[in-house]
């Protein structure tokens, strides 16, 4: 019954690796979302997407991408870790892009 | 640039006391501001705000925004232990799908 759910909810990994965050919504909304949150719980968005586009924050490094096979499902690809990405991220969607948003439970990345 | 600063970072009351929190921003082309509450988990929607000087209320919790002088305030009254959380302030300009977030106002409600 979970509406927005993440997959793993902690990732332990070492610098270089290459990981993935799956995210799911059962909710029918069309617009997703990636954020980080940082230690002091700062929330950055990352990336938004709905079918027709995806934006990108500029400050995103290239390393992270975003992957969407259906409407339904966003995940996260990071390539060659590194320590400051550690932090925890979350997933949200909403119906529209400028509706609130339903958040998942996060993933918390420690990098070693 | 635009940004979202809340006020105060971090907050102790008592049960039963009235708390304020505030939130101000600078952001092109306001299209609205959202509250969200962060307990241990993910952040859960409160309120959202599109319009000065109208009052959204759910229960104890009360927000109203200022759209002139740019900042919103949320109320809760007769706190309580379950208040405790880290409160959101989120504001979302006019173009895309941007959402700004403030760092945060982290209440402790103290039995």
């Amino acid at each position: 019954d979970t509406a927005v759910s993440q997959t793993p909810k902690y990732l332990v990994t070492q610098m270089g690796n290459d990981k993935s965050i799956k995210c799911e919504q059962n909710l029918g909304h069309d617009t997703m979302y990636w954020y980080k949150q940082d230690s002091k719980k700062f929330l950055k968005i990352m990336f938004s997407y709905n079918n027709k586009e995806l934006i990108i924050n500029e400050t995103v490094p290239n390393r992270f991408s975003p992957k969407s096979p259906d409407k339904a499902h966003l995940n996260l690809h990071i390539n060659s870790l590194e320590l400051g990405d550690s932090a925890v991220y979350f997933c949200a969607s909403s119906f529209k892009g400028d509706q609130p948003q339903h958040f998942g439970d996060g993933t918390r990345l420690s990098i070693l | 640039e635009d940004k979202v600063v809340q006020s105060p970072l971090s907050l102790v009351v008592h049960e039963g006391d009235t708390v304020t929190l505030n939130c101000s921003y600078e952001v092109t082309n306001f299209r609205s501001l959202l509250w969200y509450k962060q307990e241990k988990k993910a952040p859960t929607f409160l309120f959202m705000l599109t319009s000065s000087g109208i009052e959204k209320k759910s229960g104890r919790l009360s927000s109203i925004l200022d759209k002139k002088e740019l900042f919103s305030i949320l109320n809760i009254t007769a706190t309580q232990t379950g208040d405790s959380a880290v409160y959101l302030c989120a504001v979302q300009p006019n173009t895309g799908n941007q959402f700004y977030f403030g760092t945060g106002t982290s209440l402790t409600v103290i039995p």
